[in-house]
């Protein structure tokens, strides 16, 4: 199963930008990277998905290295809301067309005011 | 309206005990998942259930025993409770064949006294 590494946490102020690395070194051909994020108390509540070309909605925009072998989620403007675990995830997809999520240990965002 | 529903959303029970923990999900998925998160904030899936066919199972130990009625609910019912089933379970839905998100409940905090 691929894995993904990131930083245990990582601290922002309030209205600054965010930059949360991962590194997927043993990510195969069709691994898409999922990234989510786990508010306290609630689900995993899902943030932004790609494969090769950096992505962009309106929670945040997703950077991709061209060996595909890191990435990085870009929240362009912290707000005390988006404190929370943020897990990057690759999407193990098996032959019936259904796929799991391997959750690492994710990254604590501390959002300052 | 919620999307993937779980119930109830605490569990508090003596060990040895039997107890079931049921999960909705009124998004048209045909692909239900539950997960378990621990004490130390791991989640690691268990089962997978596509159009009420197993298709992921990951070691869980066989006092678990998921049952999908139809695609639309998939429960989770616990034989013999341990300590060690101290845990949140988080169920979720995705379609199959698609590269979309899976979607989270809010979880059952089960507790083992």
């Amino acid at each position: 199963d691929a894995k993904t590494t990131q930083p245990n946490s990582m601290e922002s102020n309030e209205e600054e930008p965010v930059h949360l690395p991962c590194n997927h070194s043993t990510i195969s051909g069709t691994d898409y990277i999922h990234w989510y994020r786990q508010l306290p108390s609630q689900g995993p509540e899902y943030v932004i998905h790609g494969l090769t070309s950096n992505v962009n909605n309106r929670m945040a925009s997703l950077a991709i290295a061209e060996d595909r072998k890191s990435s990085t989620l870009i929240l362009h403007r912290a707000t005390l809301r988006d404190a929370a675990v943020y897990y990057c995830i690759l999407r193990d997809v098996r032959t019936s067309g259904t796929y799991k999520y391997i959750f690492g240990t994710g990254t604590r965002l501390k959002v300052l005011a | 309206d919620t999307a993937v529903s779980q119930t109830p959303k605490y569990l508090v029970t003596q060990m040895g005990n039997d107890k079931s923990i049921k999960c909705e999900q009124n998004l048209g998925h045909d692909t239900m998942y539950w997960y378990k998160q621990d004490s130390k904030k791991f989640l690691k899936i268990m089962f997978s259930y596509n159009n009420k066919e197993l298709i992921i199972n990951e070691t869980v130990p066989n006092r678990f025993s998921p049952k999908s009625p139809d695609k639309a609910h998939l429960n989770l019912h616990i034989n013999s409770l341990e300590l060690g089933d101290s845990a949140v379970y988080f169920c979720a839905s995705s379609q199959v064949y698609s590269n979309q998100p899976q979607h989270f409940g809010d979880g059952t905090r089960l507790s083992i006294l």
